[in-house]
Order: structure tokens, then C-alpha cells, then sequence
């Protein structure tokens, strides 16, 4: 079975600062798919970023940054220079290559950013 | 715009009462989600349907039911066999062919389900 593992609940820095999101996940595929969505207080699921199994590249996209080690299992996610907006639970997730593609999530993390 | 819509926002339940989740998309998906959020909680899958009049259980399909009768609408309906149906309840969509965003699954804005 699959599991998604989020160890950090809650994480508070101040603005400007770097954070790191971590996300450890297991699986017996050897073609899964990770993502990490934000969620902020309205609710909604916001798509930020899917891997797939067999692109270890690193990916960054403005602010954002995406280390994928399969070594480790695991699909950490930075953000740098924080700002205010980027408070919100993220969770990170895994699909395996199933026609389903169902998703199984971590527990999320609530990052705060002070200003 | 096109996007996953879902109605009510904010929705009240006396115990007892069947109540159903409207969930409508527009991006011509073939499958759609149901999900349950607790608080503190990640999202667990409910429900699931790749093709129309056609859905398989999720994780924790006991008191909840759906239909698919169109390939744009995925209601679900929490039947007073659920147990604690208090929670947020997300819906989701996926297309099933055409490159990267097959495996992408777009989530609509939710609706809070309060029995009380």
C-alpha cells in the first residue's frame, strides 16, 4: 500500500526567511506520480507541481523549488524568501500508474509566515 | 471559466437527514473525485468515477452514494448511515488522455458539511 508521510505539522517562519516542506513517501510501483498542492484558508486545492517516478530532475519555478530523491523516497519542497501569502496547509501526495490514479495524501503541513 | 464548481458552500444537517453535494465541471474530465477532509487531517477518497453510470468505491465509501449520469456532474449524497459526517468535502477531476495533465487531478472550492 501507498503512504505519504508529512512529519512536520505546523511550521512558523518570519517573512524573507527560506522553508523547507518535507515529504517522505512509500510505494511498491516503480511508476508513481508526486504533487504537492496549497491549500489556504478558503479551502480550495491548488495544484502546484507533479513528478513523475522516473524525472529526478529538480524543478524550480520562481519562488518555489522541488528536490525529488528516490534514494530517499522522498519530494521536499522549498520556498524562498517566504512572503505573507504563502501561509497555507500544503499537502503532498502520490498517485500510482493505475488507470484510477487515485490519490493518497499526507497528513499537510500549516506553514505561517510572520510578517 | 472553466473549472470544477461545487454547491453548496456551507451546508446544515439535522441527524437523520440524507443531504446531497453538488460537484459540475466544465473541462470536459472523464473522471472525477470525491475526498473527505477532517480537521488536521489529509484527504481521504470517497468515491470515483472514470466514465459515466459507472463509479468504484474509495477508502471510506460506507454511508455515501453518487451517480454519474453525466460526464460534466458528480453528486454525492451522505445518507444518514454516515456516521460522522461533519467534515469538508472536496471534489475532483481528471482527463484521462492527453499528456501531462492526465495525471493532474484539479480540485473544485468544497463544501462544509455541519450535522447538527
Amino acid at each position: 500500500a501507498q503512504k505519504v508521510t508529512q512529519a512536520q505539522t505546523e511550521i512558523s517562519v518570519v517573512e524573507k526567511e527560506d522553508v523547507t516542506l518535507d515529504c517522505v513517501y512509500e510505494t511498491r510501483d516503480t511508476t508513481y506520480y508526486l504533487f504537492w498542492y496549497k491549500q489556504p484558508p478558503s479551502g480550495e486545492l491548488v495544484f502546484l507541481i507533479r513528478r513523475n517516478s522516473f524525472d529526478e530532475q529538480n524543478e524550480i519555478s520562481g519562488r518555489y523549488s522541488w528536490n525529488f530523491q528516490k534514494s530517499t523516497s522522498s519530494f521536499n519542497f522549498t520556498i524562498t524568501a517566504s512572503q505573507v501569502v504563502d501561509s497555507a496547509v500544503y499537502f503532498c501526495a502520490l498517485s500510482e500508474a493505475g488507470s484510477a490514479r487515485q490519490l493518497t495524501f499526507g497528513s499537510g503541513t500549516q506553514l505561517t509566515v510572520l510578517p | 471559466d472553466g473549472g470544477i464548481t461545487q454547491s453548496p458552500k456551507y451546508l446544515f444537517r439535522k441527524e437523520g437527514q440524507n443531504v446531497t453535494l453538488s460537484c459540475e465541471q466544465n473541462l470536459n474530465h472523464d473522471a472525477m473525485y470525491w475526498y473527505r477532509q477532517d480537521p488536521g487531517q489529509g484527504l481521504r477518497l470517497i468515491y470515483y468515477s472514470q466514465i459515466v453510470n459507472d463509479f468504484q468505491k474509495g477508502d471510506i465509501a460506507e454511508g455515501y452514494s453518487v451517480s454519474r449520469e453525466k460526464k460534466e456532474s458528480f453528486p454525492l449524497t451522505v445518507t444518514s448511515a454516515q456516521k460522522n459526517p461533519t467534515a469538508f468535502y472536496l471534489c475532483a477531476s481528471r482527463m484521462l488522455a492527453g499528456g501531462r495533465s492526465t495525471d493532474t487531478q484539479y480540485f473544485g472550492p468544497g463544501t462544509r458539511l455541519t450535522v447538527l
